[in-house]
C-alpha cells in the first residue's frame, strides 16, 4: 500500500465551483505539504504544516486553503476554481528529525486538476 | 533569490552516461536534492548532498560544490526506464525554517 495517498486522482470542475483534494499518509510524519507542478516550471509550494495546530501559507496560497484534520490528513479547497489553477497538485510528507536528508519529501501520486 | 537552474531537455542513448547539470543561489543554502520523476507520476528521492564531493549509488551519482553552487547528477549505463524527468532542488533556510526550492527539471529521453 502506498504511504502517501491522494484522492481524486483527477478532476475536471467548472469555474467558480468549490473542490476539496485529500491526502492521507500512513508514513507518521508531522510535516505534510501541498504543491502544484505546471509545465516548464518547478514545484511551488501552496501550503504546509508543520503539525496539526501548526498551518502556512506558501508562495502561491492565494484561491486556495487547507485543513489538516489529523497528523494523517490535510486537505486543500479551491474555495472558487477558476482556469489557471489547472495545475497537477502534489501532497507530500517529511519527517526532519535525522536532519539534511532529513528533509526528503515523500510525495503522493498527484492529482490533475483541469478547471473549465 | 534562491532560483534552481538546470537544462531543460537532454537525449541520451541506451548504455551510454548522461551528466545533468544544476546551479544555485547559494543564499541560505542547506543541501542539495535531486528527484526522478517520471511522466504523470510523483517525485522520487534520488539523491541528497550537503559536502563537497561525490556521492555514488550504483548507476546514479550526484556531484557537489558549495563554492560555485553547482551540482550534477550522473547517470551511468542509461536504461530506456531512466526516461524521465530529473529535478534539482535546493534545501534552503529561508523565513525561520528549511524549505525546499524546485528547479523546473530536465527531462531526459533515452533512446536505443
Amino acid at each position: 500500500d502506498a504511504d502517501v495517498t491522494q484522492t481524486p486522482r483527477n478532476r475536471i470542475t467548472k469555474t467558480g465551483k468549490r473542490i476539496m483534494l485529500e491526502c492521507s499518509q500512513t508514513k507518521g510524519h508531522d510535516r505534510m505539504y501541498w504543491y502544484r507542478q505546471d509545465p516548464g516550471l518547478g514545484l511551488r509550494l501552496i501550503y504546509y504544516s508543520f503539525d496539526v495546530k501548526d498551518i502556512n501559507k506558501g508562495e502561491i496560497s492565494d484561491g486556495y486553503s487547507v485543513s489538516r484534520q489529523a497528523q494523517a490528513k490535510f486537505s486543500l479547497s479551491l474555495e472558487s476554481a477558476i482556469p489557471n489553477q489547472t495545475a497537477l497538485y502534489f501532497c507530500a510528507t517529511s519527517d526532519p528529525g535525522g536532519g539534511g536528508e532529513g528533509e526528503t519529501q515523500y510525495f503522493g501520486p498527484g492529482t490533475r486538476l483541469l478547471v473549465l | 533569490g534562491q532560483n534552481i537552474d538546470q537544462p531543460t531537455e537532454m537525449t541520451a542513448t541506451e548504455g551510454a552516461i548522461v551528466q545533468i547539470n544544476c546551479t544555485y543561489q547559494t543564499s541560505g543554502f542547506n543541501g542539495l536534492f535531486w528527484y526522478q520523476q517520471h511522466a504523470g507520476e510523483a517525485p522520487t528521492f534520488l539523491s541528497y548532498n550537503v559536502l563537497d564531493g561525490l556521492e555514488e549509488k550504483g548507476r546514479f551519482s550526484s556531484f557537489l560544490s558549495r563554492s560555485k553552487g553547482y551540482s550534477y547528477l550522473l547517470l551511468k549505463e542509461l536504461q530506456m526506464k531512466d526516461s524521465a524527468s530529473y529535478l534539482c532542488v535546493g534545501l534552503m533556510f529561508s523565513g525561520g525554517y528549511n524549505k525546499l526550492i524546485f528547479g523546473a527539471g530536465t527531462r531526459l529521453a533515452v533512446h536505443p
